[in-house]
């Protein structure tokens, strides 16, 4: 079955350490996304691609880093500066346009980083 | 700058008993509406995309409406598996113009 695949499911970091959140996808999507999680709330984007090598910067990504190397994988690393990372972290995809309009979003099933 | 308001947060219903949830919304320019169900721990899974103003869209015991300014999510006869968060998310345009709703958290008891 297709779909995207998000791992670990559960990640504790220590204080000054960088941490990478594994996503990999079979959809043959083009685009790819990494939002986050709080609660109380909405989704917020932190990095997008609309392409192999290319990436995009949402309206929360300091203290983030991606890479876009292969088409079906797009992992995210969580660096040490980033001062309060303990939220909900998605994965999601979509078949990705010239525009991007009305896409809809395909997501994987989560991954709860927590800091120690 | 877009922003989604949903109600209410909360919502339990008995089984059987139909009711509204709500979107509203300002955008600079619709370009779709959006409704997924999240359940606990798990990524949001899509229900619905409405375009324009009129639209219905109807899944089993779901149906998204949508007006200039609001859309609604109606559940007739909720079973208690539609228990779940529904969020509704506006795209103005663009990968990056998506912005979410906090949800409503729905609770069906049997």
């Amino acid at each position: 079955d297709g779909g995207i695949t998000q791992s670990p499911k559960y990640l504790f970091r220590k204080e000054g350490q960088n941490v990478t959140l594994s996503c990999e996808q079979n959809l043959n999507h083009d685009a790819m996304y990494w939002y986050r999680q709080d609660p109380g709330q909405g989704l917020r984007l932190i990095y997008y691609s609309q392409i192999v090598n290319d990436f995009q910067k949402g309206d929360i990504a300091e203290g983030y880093s991606v890479s876009r190397e292969k088409k079906e994988s797009f992992p995210l690393t969580v660096t040490s500066a980033q001062k309060n990372p303990t939220a909900f972290y998605l994965c999601a995809s979509s078949i990705g346009s010239l525009r991007g309009y009305n896409e809809k979003l395909f997501f994987g099933s989560g991954t709860q980083l927590s800091v120690l | 700058e877009d922003q989604v308001t949903q109600s209410p947060e909360a919502l339990r219903l008995q089984e059987g008993e139909s009711s509204s949830l709500n979107c509203s919304y300002t955008v600079s320019g619709l370009r779709g509406l959006f409704w997924y169900r999240q359940d606990p721990g798990k990524g949001p899974e899509f229900l619905f995309t409405l375009y324009s103003a009129g639209e219905e869209k109807e899944k089993e015991r779901l149906k998204a409406t949508l007006t200039k300014k609001e859309s609604f999510l109606h559940i007739t006869a909720p079973k208690p598996e539609d228990s779940a968060t529904y969020l509704c998310a506006v795209n103005s345009g663009g990968y990056q113009k998506v912005t979410f709703g906090t949800g409503t958290k729905l609770q069906v008891i049997p």
